[in-house]
């Protein structure tokens, strides 16, 4: 069964300060992964996509993917109060199109 | 791009009712589409994926003829909740996949029900 692992948190820290999220997966074939935000109350918002290993940035956001190792990340810079929200990881394998969510991360910025 | 909407926002209904939610990609075709449903400050749960013209497939413990889904064109899926209970009341979320190189699935607002 495939599984995708976030820490639940909640994940406190100050603003302005760098906000890390990570996430584990179960299927050594996945190659997508996916960063979503979840205010409280909405749907899922798609933050960030990621395909290879390495970083990807976009905007205050960097995506860390290492395949070996088998976690994806996601990098907030200058954290605001107003990214505090639920932070779910994705993770689809190349013969499904179901990506599997994990639970999701709680992340609280702090004036 | 990528927008997905869905209809209603908010609907609170009596016990026996049914209730019918529809999910629409504004701006591209989806051949698929999926329906989740979440209860506060609990992860989503997938309950169905919807293919244009042909049936859904439930995931494990949904069942089908309490949730009907139609997705009847490459831009509209529906979710009937069919005499709804209060336990049916939940945060109803769809999101249409978004093929090609990214593959890639944009979610709709959600939809509140509320079953007296």
């Amino acid at each position: 069964q495939k599984e995708v692992e976030q820490n639940s948190g909640p994940l406190s820290v100050p603003e302005g300060a760098i906000a890390s999220l990570n996430c584990t997966y179960s299927d050594r074939v996945s190659q997508s992964f996916f960063w979503y935000r979840q205010y409280s109350g909405k749907s899922p918002e798609l933050i960030m996509s990621i395909y290879s290993n390495g970083d990807k940035e976009d905007g205050r956001f960097t995506a860390q993917l290492n395949k070996a190792s088998q976690y994806v990340s996601l990098l907030i810079r200058d954290s605001q109060p107003s990214d505090s929200a639920t932070y779910l990881c994705a993770v689809k394998s190349g013969g499904s199109y179901i990506p599997t969510f994990g639970r999701g991360t709680s992340l609280i910025v702090h004036p | 791009g990528a927008v997905v909407s869905q209809h209603p926002s908010r609907v609170i209904c009596k016990s026996g009712t049914s209730v019918k939610i529809e999910c629409r990609s504004l701006d591209f075709q989806a051949t698929t589409m999926f329906w989740y449903r979440q209860f506060p400050k609990k992860s989503l749960m997938l309950m169905a994926t919807s293919n244009e013209g042909s049936k859904a497939t439930y995931e494990q413990g949904v069942e089908k003829d309490k949730f009907l889904i139609n997705h009847a064109s490459l831009t509209l899926s529906t979710l009937t909740v069919t005499s709804a209970h209060p336990e049916d009341s939940s945060f109803y979320i769809c999101s249409a996949r978004l093929g090609g190189d990214t593959d890639t699935q944009y979610f709709g607002p959600g939809t509140r029900l509320t079953v007296l």
